[in-house]
């Protein structure tokens, strides 16, 4: 199975900050990669598709990256509605694997 | 109008067993693979299994924790897709959602998901 590994596993910044998220894949996944973020009592919206893609509707200030191995989800100025948990999901091969989950905090 | 809706939730005792559906609407749901991912209470996602669209052979995976116990299928004719689960632990506690992928269009990976529908196993 392919672990991804995501980091860090929680982090508090204030608005405004920018903010980087890692997911690090145990082997090659190409760029079949997307970024989900979820609300408590939520189901998951999906953020970013193909490692880099905006989905349709998604604030510009989140962007994708990364292909192979690496991957990051960045919010480049957090708003107020970012305070949320962050999770990668590998869909290269199965079985499909999620990150642990980014939980990001107001500090 | 895109949507997914899971149903079917709820408490049952250890060892028994449920099925969930997942209702849908507004897109060619043949042409997708439908997708089950859980979440136990205060914890991450987790993959369950996929049904592949009839072009791809219309075959299942599921992950190795419920893999014997859970059976995924589907019902074109009806948009729906379903989760049987058997022998059910009560470690099988989570929300599960449906999700959808068209491995025609990578742009549909995972794009839609439903609002979840609980099922606690206890007894």
């Amino acid at each position: 199975d392919i672990q991804m590994t995501q980091s860090p596993s929680s982090l508090s910044a204030s608005v405004g900050d920018r903010i980087t998220i890692t997911c690090r894949a145990s082997q090659g996944i190409r760029n079949d990669l997307g970024w989900f973020q979820q609300k408590p009592g939520k189901a998951p919206k999906r953020l970013i598709y193909a490692a880099s893609s905006l989905q349709s509707g998604v604030p510009s200030r989140f962007s994708g990256s990364g292909s192979g191995t690496e991957f990051t989800l960045t919010i480049s100025s957090l708003q107020p509605e970012d305070f949320a948990t962050y999770y990668c999901l590998q869909h290269n091969v199965y079985p499909r694997t999620f990150g642990q989950g980014t939980k990001v905090e107001i500090k | 109008e895109v949507q997914l809706v899971e149903s079917g939730g709820g408490l049952v005792q250890p060892g028994r067993s449920l099925r969930l559906s997942c209702t849908t609407s507004g897109f060619t749901f043949g042409d997708y693979t439908m997708s089950w991912v859980r979440q136990a209470p205060g914890k991450g996602l987790q993959w369950v299994g996929f049904i592949r669209s009839k072009a791809f052979g219309g075959t299942t995976e599921h992950a190795a924790a419920v893999k014997g116990r859970f059976t995924i299928s589907r019902d074109d004719s009806k948009s729906i897709a379903y989760l049987q689960m058997n022998s059910l632990k009560t470690e099988d506690t989570a929300i599960y959602y449906c999700t959808r992928y068209n491995w025609n269009d990578p742009e549909s990976a995972f794009d839609i998901w439903g609002q979840g529908t609980m099922v606690t196993v206890s007894s």
